[in-house]
């Protein structure tokens, strides 16, 4: 069956520093790939999307790459504040155009000043 | 970013009735909505797709008659959970898709129900 894993475990950074967040996917050859972010109690906010045939996208302070080879990708965060402190999540969409999403669990990333 | 509302933000019902959730596409319309639900420190996991003017699909294992999904417009879609259990608690969260080509959903704030 389809799986996506993320690193169940906070990570903790100093404020500064760049965080980098994996997403790992099996059983699945997604057409594109997104990132959100989720803060407690509220519903997903949308950052950033790349496709099957992108390497790597980009959008302010944030980097997404996507190796469908390795069936990976990393999202990073440079410069990173303590307003960053939230949970963020991949989600993979189908060629179907469904719209459908399937997402992991999420990691949580902590900022420290 | 497009803007979806969803109501009410936080329900507690008795175990036994139904409750409404409303999700509202407010400055786009949305022929189609996703219906997730998701526990504390879990996934979202996608319940079923709202399509206007016609039934909509339910992922495999969820009821489509305890979870009824009414898409009667572009921008309104409601998720009722019928004969509440307590086991039905949990977040529901709707969103609505604006572009057919990019792919991005936009979300509302979310419903915590606490079925007692």
């Amino acid at each position: 069956s389809q799986k996506i894993e993320q690193n169940s475990e906070a990570l903790n950074i100093q404020e500064g520093k760049t965080a980098t967040l994996t997403c790992n996917y099996t059983n699945y050859s997604p057409a594109y790939l997104q990132w959100y972010r989720q803060d407690p109690g509220r519903g997903p906010v949308f950052l950033l999307l790349i496709r099957e045939n992108e390497k790597e996208k980009r959008k302010e302070r944030l980097k997404v790459t996507f190796d469908t080879t390795l069936k990976q990708s990393l999202f990073h965060i440079t410069a990173s504040q303590p307003a960053d402190s939230a949970t963020y999540l991949c989600a993979l969409g189908g060629s179907s155009n469904t719209g459908k999403l399937i997402f992991g669990q999420g990691t949580t990333l902590q900022v420290k000043p | 970013g497009a803007v979806v509302s969803q109501h009410p933000s936080r329900v507690i019902c008795k175990s036994g009735t139904s409750v409404k959730i409303e999700c509202r596409s407010l400055d786009f319309q949305a022929t189609t909505m996703f219906w997730y639900r998701q526990f504390p420190k879990q996934s979202l996991m996608l319940m079923a797709t709202s399509n206007e003017g016609s039934k909509a699909t339910y992922e495999q294992g969820v009821e489509k008659d305890k979870f009824l999904i009414n898409h009667a417009s572009l921008t309104l879609s409601t998720l009722t959970v019928t004969s509440a259990h307590p086991e039905d608690s949990s977040f529901y969260i709707c969103s609505g898709r604006r572009d057919r080509a990019s792919g991005e959903l936009f979300f509302g704030e979310g419903s915590r129900l606490t079925v007692l």
